[in-house]
């Protein structure tokens, strides 16, 4: 089974702060990686597949980048509805997610 | 829009079976490219990927739980079905039915990311 470890399990920053969230796999999963981002009490809602594709809908301040085995989420400028958990999840072997890292205001 | 609702019983005893029902609207199963499944997420924790379904009724199921799930599909009343036994207490968790989109891996079609998720329906089981 592919891991995906999720470094950082709380981030805490601004409104108006960049910031950037990684996900890093066991093994090699080319660039079949999605995030997703989750309010409490809510479904989680896709932001980014292929690694840094961004969904419809998605503002652009929202940026995947990576491919095999180490992968980013970048959010530009902090906006407040930002503040969430975010996940990663592979699609290259079965599939998986990582741990989730609470993005919180500091 | 695609819409996905679950329902079933938010209480279930331990060692019996849950069932849960995902209602499709806005949208039809027989989509030829979409894949269906489950997933949950036991309180304060992750995401756990359960399985999923084609609409050819070809399935795949997580290793931990396969001994216990089944998943079936139902395109002509656009329904996808749960079933898990043997319930114990670490089954408690929310459950959400999800949209998955297809896309080609070489040269095999197979589950990509989730692109709908419905709402979710807390499955509590008691002892």
């Amino acid at each position: 089974e592919i891991v995906l470890t999720q470094s950082t399990g709380i981030l805490s920053l601004s409104p108006g702060e960049r910031a950037t969230l990684s996900c890093r796999a066991s093994q090699s999963v080319s660039s079949d990686l999605a995030w997703y981002q989750q309010k409490p009490g809510q479904a989680p809602r896709l932001l980014i597949y292929g690694a840094s594709s961004r969904a419809t809908g998605v503002p652009d301040r929202f940026s995947g980048s990576g491919s095999g085995t180490d992968f980013t989420l970048t959010i530009s400028k902090l906006e407040p509805e930002d503040f969430a958990v975010y996940y990663c999840q592979q699609y290259d072997t079965s599939l998986t997610f990582g741990q989730g890292t609470k993005l919180e205001i500091k | 829009q695609v819409q996905l609702q679950e329902s079933g019983p938010g209480l279930v005893r331990s060692s019996q079976t849950l069932s849960l029902t995902c209602t499709v609207s806005g949208g039809s199963m027989n989509s030829g490219t979409n894949y269906w499944g489950w997933i949950r997420q036991p309180a304060g924790q992750g995401l756990e990927w359960i399985g999923h379904i084609y609409t050819s009724g070809s399935s795949k199921y997580n290793a931990s739980l396969k001994s216990r799930v089944s998943i079936s599909i139902d395109t002509s009343q656009n329904r996808l079905s749960l079933r898990l036994t043997s319930m114990t207490a670490a089954d408690t968790a929310v459950y959400y039915c999800v949209r998955l989109v297809g896309g080609w891996f070489g040269e095999l079609w197979g589950p990509k990311y989730m692109d709908v998720w419905g709402r979710g329906t807390t499955v509590t089981v008691s002892s």
